[in-house]
């Protein structure tokens, strides 16, 4: 059972440059999120999606876009990457979006920007 | 607004048991609460999480305060690769998010 799986693990880009960081879940779960994580610091929202369809905002959506693509795949788009974008990125997901239910998160995709 | 506060850091000698504490003072009848840990270069790892009654797993053991404004994580008997972040979450069950805190970082030593 392999989880949450994020691609790449790693990955340097020039600043200007765009990606896709993907994210793929086995549990059959509704919601995905997608965090990041700076330097010391906790995890920060970026966009979650509640349920296939759907997608919202989190605290720091700017520069980012999402697609949930089916109910498994959830993708974190940089359009034109900034040297404030280095930092570790987490996806989430969780069977329900309330409360009473355990989330689980991937590996991490740690993101640098020059 | 993590809306918890933990600790920065904490020790414990290994095979002795550790009391994480939590305070959630402004807690809602309706916010579970929820620990994850974070192990170096790993994402976050569920623990428990619990509504009002202590909660024990295979991995710990959750203690609530009978007013809900405080909590503690108890894990039995630490060992070296308990050493991680531990965050301590407040969960609605109708906000989306998880707010992450700065988290107690835990050192065991042997």
């Amino acid at each position: 059972n392999a989880g949450v799986t994020q691609t790449p693990k790693f990955q340097v880009l020039k600043t200007g440059q765009s990606m896709t960081l993907q994210c793929a879940q086995d549990m059959n779960h509704n919601s995905m999120y997608w965090y990041r994580q700076d330097p010391g610091m906790g995890l920060r929202l970026i966009y979650y999606s509640a349920s296939e369809g759907t997608t919202d905002k989190g605290e720091v959506p700017n520069g980012y876009n999402v697609s949930r693509l089916n109910k498994r795949e959830f993708s974190l788009r940089l359009e034109s990457a900034a040297p404030s974008q280095t930092s570790v990125y987490f996806c989430a997901s969780k069977i329900l979006t309330g409360g009473g239910t355990e989330a689980f998160f991937g590996q991490g995709t740690r993101l640098t920007v020059v | 607004d993590a809306k918890t506060t933990q600790p920065n850091s904490m020790e414990s000698n290994e095979e002795e048991p550790v009391h994480l504490p939590c305070n959630h003072s402004t807690i809602s009848g309706t916010d579970y609460i929820h620990w994850y840990r974070q192990l170096p270069s790993q994402g976050p790892e569920y623990v428990i999480h619990g509504l009002t009654s202590n909660v024990n797993n295979r991995m710990a053991s959750l203690a609530i305060a009978e007013d809900r404004k405080s909590s503690t994580l108890i894990l039995h008997r630490a060992t070296l690769r308990d050493a991680a972040v531990y965050y301590c979450i407040r969960k609605d069950n109708y906000g989306q998010n998880f707010v992450f805190g700065p988290g107690t970082r835990l050192s065991v030593l042997p």
